[in-house]
């Protein structure tokens, strides 16, 4: 049964760094692309970006001046970082295994959210 | 605004059958995939492809797509499917993934 697990800081200042860590458990970390998503309080689905083993980041246009998401395989676990915070990034940030087996992709395995208020 | 749209909020009687959409021009090439999301959980998945379902999720829950509206029909509404679903797809580059805006679904 595949799990994941994340954590990072809940609290930040504005113009903070956000960061963000998921860690997969039972099942191989190749063969899908792992994502992030977010939720602002009281509002719909945002994706934020993917990353691959065998590719490069795909991020959403939006925030791709401030995205990165990472691997980690020898720990099977990736990370988002999101630059210069402002109170328009709370929101509960989602991980999510993204199945691409066919397109489009879709994510079948999520993370229990992590809320991150940004606030002075 | 998203490139996906869907109705804010549906109802629907206990037991009768109920249709959201999901509206977009990238919906004309591709499939959506479909979440449900309960107050205070994280969504999970209850259709991807062309009307796949994840193991385990009730064969109540269908999909299918017409030009470019997808559609995900509930066939005899429980209680327990009262939730916010939201549909996923490619955006109109083809290049990446955006959500509807989600509909609440309540159960009468």
């Amino acid at each position: 049964q595949v799990q994941l697990q994340q954590w990072g800081a809940g609290l930040l200042k504005p113009s903070e760094t956000l960061s963000l860590t998921c860690a997969v458990y039972g099942e191989s970390f190749s063969g899908y692309s792992w994502s992030w998503i977010r939720q602002p309080p009281a509002k719909g689905l945002e994706w934020i970006g993917e990353i691959s083993l065998s590719g490069s980041p795909n991020y959403n246009p939006s925030l791709k001046s401030r995205v990165t998401i990472s691997l980690d395989t020898s720990k099977k676990q990736f990370s988002l970082r999101l630059s210069s915070v402002t109170a328009a990034d709370t929101a509960v940030y989602y991980c999510a295994r993204t199945d691409t087996a066919m397109d489009p992709y879709f994510f079948d395995y999520w993370g229990q959210g992590t809320l991150v208020t940004v606030s002075s | 605004s998203s490139e996906l749209t869907q109705d804010p909020a549906v109802s629907v009687a206990l037991g009768q059958t109920v249709r959201i959409t999901c509206q977009g021009d990238s919906l004309r090439n591709y499939y959506a995939s479909w979440y449900q999301q309960k107050p205070g959980q994280a969504p999970i998945l209850v259709l991807y492809g062309k009307n796949k379902r994840p193991s385990g999720l009730p064969d109540r829950f269908s999909g299918s797509t017409s030009g470019g509206t997808a559609s995900l029909t509930l066939t005899g509404a429980q209680a327990e499917d009262e939730a916010d679903y939201y549909c996923n797809s490619r955006d109109s580059s083809g290049n990446h993934l955006v959500f509807g805006g989600g509909t609440k679904l309540t159960v009468l």
